[in-house]
């Protein structure tokens, strides 16, 4: 079975500097894909980031980019130029290729940003 | 606005009592999922289902109960069989069943279910 980890319970970083989030998984499975989310207060879960395994080159979304290391099976989250609206709770997720679009999760990372 | 509508928002739940959480969605997906989440944790999938009148367990089925009845709507019954029902319910839909897609889940807002 594939599981998700998240080193880190929480994490803070100062108004516009970057923060790096960690996330870990473990597969058999060549082809699969990886995610971020976010949990805001709200609790509504948004999707940060997206990548897909046999892509080499990591994915970006604005302030938000990716390390996808696959031999490592690592996928961290650099969040740069933090502002105070990105604190939350931001899951790392693994969905398979084929089959069942079912997502496993991590435990979580509480990111705080300091004014 | 197509999106996911989960209610209620809160619910509170009796000793011995079976209760139904809803979820609605118009986005036209086939599949739909429910999980749990509990304080400090992640998500865990208690049910989900691929396409209509289907579905299967997840990690943590036991004391729950689901069916599909339509496209639209898949619900969750919490038995009075789950004895530590207190947590916060999210449901989720994808727009492939099997399929290859890299569509996200889309999620709804959730539902807090607390023991009187």
């Amino acid at each position: 079975a594939q599981t998700v980890t998240q080193s880190q319970p929480e994490m803070s970083v100062q108004e516009a500097e970057t923060v790096t989030l960690s996330c870990t998984y473990d597969t058999s499975e060549s082809d699969y894909y990886l995610f971020w989310y976010k949990q805001p207060p709200s609790r509504q879960m948004i999707l940060v980031i997206r990548q897909e395994a046999y892509k080499q080159q990591n994915a970006t979304e604005n302030r938000f980019s990716v390390n996808f290391q696959k031999a490592a099976k690592s996928f961290s989250l650099k969040i740069s130029d933090s502002q105070l609206g990105d604190a939350a709770m931001y899951f790392c997720a693994y969905r398979m290729w084929r089959g069942a679009q079912k997502l496993v999760f991590g435990q979580g990372t509480r990111l705080t940003i300091n004014p | 606005d197509g999106g996911i509508t989960q209610s209620p928002k809160y619910l509170f739940r009796k000793e011995g009592q079976n209760v139904t959480l809803s979820c609605e969605q118009n986005l036209n997906h086939d599949a739909m999922y429910w999980y749990r989440q509990d304080p400090g944790q992640g998500l865990r999938l208690i049910y989900y289902s691929q396409i209509v009148n289907d579905f299967q367990k997840g990690d943590i089925a036991e004391g729950y109960s689901v069916s599909r009845e339509k496209k639209e709507s898949f619900p969750l019954t919490v038995t009075s069989a789950q004895k530590n029902p207190t947590a916060f319910y999210l449901c989720a839909s994808s727009i492939g069943g099997t399929g290859l897609s890299n569509q996200p889940q889309h999620f709804g807002d959730g539902t807090r279910l607390s023991i009187l």
